[in-house]
């Protein structure tokens, strides 16, 4: 089946020590996305990925970066962990930006720092 | 300013009907969209509404009316399985999602 993967599902760092998050898509979608969920809370964008069209949201912390190699896979790379960047983090994708374009989530990867 | 405003939490119980509210500002407006999310899960997907009236999709519903900002989700015959939070979710002007809280519904039996 056509989907959307991210590993690990659970990831634990040490503060301050840099971690990637991977996602890979077989669905050939045009569009990536990453968001950053704590509990009870709305997602919240951090960046997206139009074809290799980047766009980093405005109030995306300097310490979260990107990387879409080819169409199938996004990283997300976290330079320098803090307590506070505890969280869910999804990955996401979209045929195209438009009206009716839903999102096809990842399973999450929780992200635990130490 | 961009704001999602729906109830932080709502019980009902297994069989019953629940409607979840949800009021929107936001810049533009490209349609709305409702995702189911069970603790720990990414969101699914389960409707999108741009035109005002009722879109009915088996025990779920999804209403819109754009001049009062306003959309609601209505489950029917209500499962167990139903217990999750559902995530009020509009497009913006710039097709950017504006994503509400969420509101957990917590099934009883």
């Amino acid at each position: 089946d056509a989907m959307v993967i991210q590993n690990p599902r659970y990831q634990v760092t040490q503060f301050g020590k840099p971690v990637t998050l991977s996602c890979s898509q077989t669905l050939n979608h045009n569009v990536m996305y990453w968001y950053q969920q704590k509990s009870s809370q709305a997602p919240k964008l951090l960046f997206h990925y139009y074809d290799k069209d980047f766009n980093n949201e405005a109030d995306t912390p300097d310490n979260f970066q990107s990387r879409r190699p080819n169409t199938s896979f996004c990283f997300l790379d976290i330079r320098s962990p803090g307590l506070g960047d505890a969280a869910m983090y999804l990955c996401a994708t979209s045929s195209n930006r438009g009206s009716n374009e839903k999102l096809f989530f990842g399973s999450g990867t929780q992200l635990s720092v130490l | 300013g961009q704001n999602i405003d729906q109830p932080t939490e709502m019980t009902a119980t297994e069989g019953a009907i629940v409607q979840i509210n949800c009021t929107y500002q936001t810049s533009g407006f490209n349609g709305l969209f409702w995702y189911q999310q069970h603790a720990g899960e990414a969101p699914t997907f389960l409707s999108y509404n741009v035109l005002d009236g009722l879109e009915e999709k088996g025990r779920f519903s999804s209403f819109l009316s754009r001049s009062k900002g306003y959309s609601y989700l209505l489950l029917k015959e209500l499962q167990m399985k139903d217990s999750a939070s559902y995530l009020c979710a509009p497009l913006d002007s710039n097709y950017q999602l504006i994503w509400g809280a969420g509101t957990k519904l917590i099934i009883k039996p």
